[in-house]
């Protein structure tokens, strides 16, 4: 099993573009989030999904799109990207139920940069 | 509202030392705690859940409700155990991350 894949690795952007950054898992989690790790702030949860087509809002969800059509993988869209949007992003997945549900799975993460 | 307090950003001892990385919470209902870790160039990864009350690499972590605590704690610290480690609380399947310590394992 791959686990959990993310693309790009780095991006720079430059202000006002949009992208959007993929992330797939191959191990039938229904939960799925995504991540924002800054210096001095730890992760900060953007958005999540408790499985295909039902997403919801995390704590910093502004500036941020998701959407969830199939169980493998969760999009982050960035509309019309901001500096301060510049971060490292981690999308991570599990599987609810039990005593490790718990226990979410990162992926490598993405280094995006704006300008 | 949920919040998680890792108090220190950066935490040094000799190899063979005690460490206590502490961790503080905020919430009103009964918390589900967890400790996480990211070594160098790997994924951030679980370490230990409290509800398991189990033993990871040496590691332990106890709930203590009174004080809104859940420390990590090894008797003597590995150079191996050097890394970054976060303190997470579970509230209605959204993660609330501590700031994160670095711990830094020296020989």
């Amino acid at each position: 099993n791959a686990g959990v894949t993310q693309t790009p690795k780095f991006q720079v952007l430059k202000t006002g573009q949009s992208m959007t950054l993929q992330c797939a898992q191959d191990m039938n989690h229904e939960y799925m989030s995504w991540y924002r790790q800054d210096p001095g702030m730890g992760l900060r949860l953007i958005h999540y999904s408790v499985g295909a087509g039902i997403t919801d809002q995390g704590e910093v969800p502004n500036g941020y799109n998701v959407s969830r059509s199939t169980t493998e993988d969760f999009p982050l869209r960035l509309l019309s990207a901001a500096p301060s949007q510049t971060s490292v992003y981690f999308c991570a997945s599990r599987n609810p139920r039990g005593l490790a549900g718990g226990e979410q799975y990162f992926g490598p993460g993405t280094r995006l940069t704006v300008t | 509202a949920q919040r998680v307090t890792q108090p220190e950003k950066l935490l040094s001892v000799f190899k063979g030392a005690p460490v206590e990385l502490k961790c503080n919470y905020s919430y009103s209902g009964s918390p589900e705690l967890f400790w996480y870790v990211q070594y160098s160039r790997q994924r951030l990864q679980l370490l230990l859940r409290h509800i398991s009350r189990e033993s990871i690499k040496g590691f332990t972590a106890d709930l203590n409700k009174g004080e809104t605590s859940f420390h990590l704690k090894k008797p003597f610290a590995q150079e191996e155990d050097s890394a970054m480690y976060y303190c997470a609380l579970l509230n209605f399947n959204k993660f609330y991350f501590g700031s994160g310590t670095k711990l830094n394992v020296k020989p």
